[in-house]
C-alpha cells in the first residue's frame, strides 16, 4: 500500500467553496475508491471507478465529484453542496480480477471547515 | 443490499489473552471477507482475508473463521500485545469488480 499516495496530509475548506484532493497510486490498480471516515465510524463509499473514463457513485456521492482521466489518478472534489464535509478521506485501489479483490488504502487526507 | 454488522463496538482485553471479534453479512452471494486493522490518524491495513471456500485461515496468531450458513465470521487474536490494540474493521464483498461493505468497527485496547 505504500504504492498510493494522498495529498494535502491536511485541508481547510472555507464556506462555499469547492476543494480537490489528490489520490495517486503506481501499483497498476484498474479499479480506485474513494471512502469518508467520521469519528469513530466506519468507512462509507463516496465513488469508485473500475476503469479509465468510467465510475459510479457509492452510498454518498452527494456533494462530491470525481473524474478518472488517467489510471494512476482518482482526484475527488468536494462542492460547496456538501454542507458536512468535515471528515477523514481515504483512496483505495484494488488491482481487479479472480482472487484479486483487495483494497489497499493511502494515508488520507483529512478535510476541516474553517 | 449488503448489510454488515460487528460486535462488540469495544473490548478491553489483559495482555496474553485472546480476542474474538464478529460480523454477520446479510448477502448470501458475498464470498470474501477481509479484515483491516486501523491505528489512530492512519490508513486502515489488511490483516487477514478468507473466501467463501475455505472455513478458517490463519496467519500467525491471527485466524478468521467463516460460516456461510449462518452468515457470520470472526476473528480471532491470540495471546494478545499491546500493540493490537486499534479498530478492527471487517467487511463483505461479491468478489472481483464488486465493491466492500465495511461494518462499524471494533475498538480493541489491549491492557498490560
Amino acid at each position: 500500500d505504500g504504492g498510493i499516495t494522498q495529498s494535502p496530509k491536511y485541508l481547510f475548506r472555507k464556506e462555499g467553496q469547492n476543494v480537490t484532493l489528490s489520490c495517486e497510486q503506481n501499483l497498476n490498480h484498474d479499479a480506485m475508491y474513494w471512502y469518508r471516515q467520521d469519528p469513530g465510524q466506519g468507512l462509507r463509499l463516496i465513488y469508485y471507478s473500475q476503469i479509465v473514463n468510467d465510475f459510479q457513485k457509492g452510498d454518498i456521492a452527494e456533494g462530491y465529484s470525481v473524474s478518472r482521466e488517467k489510471k494512476e489518478s482518482f482526484p475527488l472534489t468536494v462542492t460547496s453542496a456538501q454542507k458536512n464535509p468535515t471528515a477523514f478521506y481515504l483512496c483505495a485501489s484494488s488491482p481487479q480480477g479472480a482472487g484479486q479483490e483487495t483494497q489497499y488504502f493511502g494515508p488520507g487526507t483529512r478535510l476541516l471547515v474553517l | 443490499g449488503e448489510n454488515v454488522e460487528q460486535h462488540p463496538s469495544t473490548l478491553s482485553v489483559q495482555e496474553g489473552d485472546s480476542a474474538v471479534i464478529k460480523c454477520t453479512y446479510s448477502d448470501s452471494a458475498s464470498n470474501y471477507f477481509p479484515w483491516y486493522k486501523q491505528e489512530l490518524g492512519k490508513r486502515p491495513q489488511l490483516i487477514i482475508d478468507i473466501r467463501s471456500n475455505v472455513g478458517e485461515k490463519k496467519d500467525q496468531r491471527i485466524a478468521v473463521t467463516l460460516n456461510k450458513t449462518a452468515k457470520h465470521f470472526s476473528l480471532h487474536i491470540t495471546e494478545t500485545q499491546p500493540e493490537d490494540s486499534a479498530v478492527y474493521f471487517c467487511a463483505a464483498s461479491r468478489g472481483y469488480g464488486q465493491n466492500f461493505v465495511f461494518g462499524p468497527g471494533t475498538r480493541l485496547s489491549v491492557l498490560p
